[in-house]
């Protein structure tokens, strides 16, 4: 059963506009929550995290949201570049409360528009 | 040099053979893993490994095996190959005090893919 799910596999942006792409887990002793990217052909890499007791984390042109009584949260990028089209996987951890292991959602394919 | 190296990045082979895909790390890191990634359901974790005398099972081990033979060394057998173990294997590591970036963030290998005819 997936714990994280990102419900939206793809989505278009022009450049310039703002990209937000959801995610959503059901296990409540998640209290860690990364993002990463993946460009094709390579492995993905980290973007930004938030813990449990942030609903904001922003770094530049990056900002995660977490809600927690709604399980939920998102990634904005604003602005978003064609640079930034890539897939991007949610993940999250309960430490040793979810086993030190972390769960991945199955990812959104950015295209940004030029 | 990449801090992740994973070998081979490609191998197309038969159901039933053995096949190793092995994975070395100069990152210094303790914690190592095996994730595999399916179109449409993400990236899933096969085994993973805290230390060397540590191995755990992951989300899906069934038709695999690990070892883990040194701190910078993990390996991931598939002992007879079948179709459905299509796909591409990234390996990855942790430091979780985070002392050398974010606490928790995984490191990974540029994967290697595998088709199983």
């Amino acid at each position: 059963d997936q714990q994280v799910k990102q419900n939206s596999p793809s989505l278009s942006v022009q450049e310039g506009r703002i990209s937000i792409l959801n995610c959503d887990y059901t296990n409540s002793m998640f209290d860690y929550f990364l993002w990463y990217k993946k460009y094709p052909a390579e492995g993905p890499t980290f973007l930004i995290s938030i813990s449990s007791i942030k609903d904001k984390n922003e770094d530049g042109r990056f900002t995660v949201f977490l809600n927690k009584s709604a399980k939920h949260l998102s990634l904005h990028i604003v602005p978003s570049q064609p640079g930034d089209s890539a897939v991007y996987f949610c993940a999250a951890s309960g430490g040793t409360d979810t086993g030190n292991q972390f769960y991945f959602g199955t990812g959104t394919s950015l295209t940004v528009i030029p | 040099d990449a801090d992740v190296t994973q070998t081979p990045r490609n191998r197309i082979t038969k159901t039933g053979k053995r096949i190793m895909l092995e994975c070395s790390q100069t990152k210094g890191h303790d914690r190592m893993y095996w994730y595999r990634q399916d179109p449409g359901l993400g990236l899933r974790l096969i085994y993973y490994s805290f230390d060397v005398k540590d191995i755990n099972k992951g989300e899906i081990s069934d038709g695999y095996s690990v070892s883990r033979q040194a701190q910078a060394k993990f390996s991931l057998s598939l002992e007879s190959a079948i179709p459905n173990q299509t796909a591409l294997y990234f390996c990855a590591t942790s430091d979780p005090s985070g002392l050398a970036g974010v606490a928790g963030e995984l490191f990974f290998g540029e994967g290697s893919r595998l088709t199983v005819l």
